[in-house]
């Protein structure tokens, strides 16, 4: 089952601005991890954030975890045509499943 | 370091034809996971492997089945294909099972079912 939702499915902005990404889940977890994906190509880890966490930056990336709304954003400043890619919110609860993905935002940078 | 490592890249079967994918971890890397990609159902959890043992196992059918060697390579296979058993499967490793251990995944096996 779907743990994560990401929100938007699609979004597509200009080269240079700020592209927002939110993720919705629905049991507890450990940590969130955003993953990125190019064109069905194999996925690549961004960031993660553990439960504990309220905010993380790395690079351009910013992300924040609202454990009592359940959410997660990521945020991509200064966008570039080569992010444009498939992005995935993952739960891991701890539990025997792996970690759940949502089924994610389809990112569009406009050159 | 080399990354991993999934063959074959694209695959076309038949229904009711048995399929197996490969997975080479990152070196060092001892665990391996898989997951199912399709439109429809995103990123599914198949099973985890650490130590040649399956730790975890996703909400598949028992047709879906692997293993993992020695040196860490796993195998998974598909028997009795269906067409629904089209997508693309994604192998990832990590060091170990730690939480919060991050996956590096391959390029994935692209599975077309006819």
């Amino acid at each position: 089952s779907q743990q994560g939702e990401e929100d938007p499915q699609a979004l597509s902005i200009q080269e240079g601005e700020n592209a927002t990404m939110n993720c919705s889940y629905k049991t507890s977890i450990n940590n969130l991890q955003w993953y990125r994906q190019n064109s069905g190509r194999g996925l690549v880890h961004l960031i993660l954030i553990r439960s504990n966490e309220r905010e993380k930056h790395s690079g351009r990336l910013r992300v924040t975890l609202d454990t009592s709304k359940k959410s997660s954003s990521l945020l991509i400043t200064a966008s570039r045509a080569a992010d444009t890619a498939s992005y995935f919110c993952a739960t891991d609860g701890g539990g025997a499943d792996g970690l759940t993905f949502g089924k994610g935002t389809h990112l569009i940078i406009q050159p | 370091k080399a990354g991993v490592t999934q063959t074959p890249r694209y695959l076309i079967k038949t229904r009711g034809q048995q399929v197996t994918l490969s997975c080479s971890p990152i070196s060092g890397h001892r665990s391996v996971s898989w997951y199912q990609q399709t439109p429809g159902q995103g990123l599914q959890f198949l099973f985890e492997y650490f130590s040649e043992t399956q730790r975890n196992k996703g909400n598949f059918p028992g047709r879906f089945s692997g293993r993992q060697f020695s040196n860490s390579r796993s195998e998974m296979n598909v028997s009795t294909l269906e067409l629904g058993d089209s997508a693309l499967y994604l192998c990832a490793s990590s060091f170990s099972l730690r939480e919060g251990e991050k996956l590096f995944f391959g390029s994935g096996t692209q599975l077309s079912v006819l």
